[in-house]
């Protein structure tokens, strides 16, 4: 089955600068890539997702990029801020929706 | 803006009880499906249900849980013999579509079930 894997579990970065998470998957099947935003004690929301046959995607100070033979994927926030203090999950869909361990990002004022 | 709700937000349980866990998706939603988070950890698939039946299932899923569409708007997990393993967070989502046709997933806020 699939399995997903997310790096790094804790990023420390000065707000105003931009912040970098990776994941890798084991399918070649799966087909559709979203990243979740999880603040404390809340459910999870989808920030951005992206499709197999799309290699970047952004939105305003988020992008993600995929690269299918490489079988990774990364999200990227630009000008970081206070409020993007959250963890972050990146998942991997192939009829099963299945999620990294997460990285809790911390942004310093 | 609809959202998925969940009741109850915390649910606390002795072990070997059964314990039914309420969602209602978003009315026009057509895929369902629960997930578990135990306590700083990943989010974990369970099951996704459609057309009134289920259409995939995780290892977890095993014959202790059951789900149900008991009417037109409820959308259940039961588990029969509750564990001490079985205490995290139990979270509902609905999709359009199922997100093997690349559709958004929207979470419900989640059950905290606790076994003692």
């Amino acid at each position: 089955g699939e399995n997903v894997e997310q790096h790094p579990s804790t990023l420390s970065v000065q707000e105003g600068d931009s912040a970098v998470i990776k994941c890798t998957y084991s399918d070649s099947a799966s087909n559709y890539f979203p990243w979740y935003k999880q603040e404390l004690g809340k459910r999870p929301q989808l920030i951005i997702d992206i499709r197999s046959n799309v290699g970047e995607k952004k939105d305003q100070r988020i992008a993600v990029t995929l690269n299918k033979t490489a079988k990774h994927f990364s999200l990227h926030i630009t000008e970081t801020q206070p409020e993007d203090s959250a963890v972050y999950f990146c998942a991997a869909n192939n009829y099963q929706l299945i999620w990294g361990a997460g990285t809790k990002l911390i942004i310093k004022p | 803006e609809p959202e998925v709700t969940q009741t109850p937000s915390h649910q606390v349980t002795q072990m070997g009880q059964e314990v039914i866990l309420r969602c209602v998706p978003i009315s026009n939603h057509l895929y369902f499906y629960w997930y578990r988070q135990i306590l700083g950890q990943k989010v974990e698939f369970l099951v996704s249900f459609y057309n009134n039946e289920i259409s995939e299932k995780s290892e977890i899923f095993d014959d202790q849980f059951s789900v149900e569409r008991p009417d037109g708007s409820n959308f259940t997990l039961k588990i029969r013999s509750t564990k001490l393993e079985d205490s995290a967070m139990y979270f509902c989502a609905s999709s359009e579509s199922s997100s093997g046709g690349y559709n958004e997933q929207f979470f419900g806020p989640g059950t905290r079930l606790t076994v003692l």
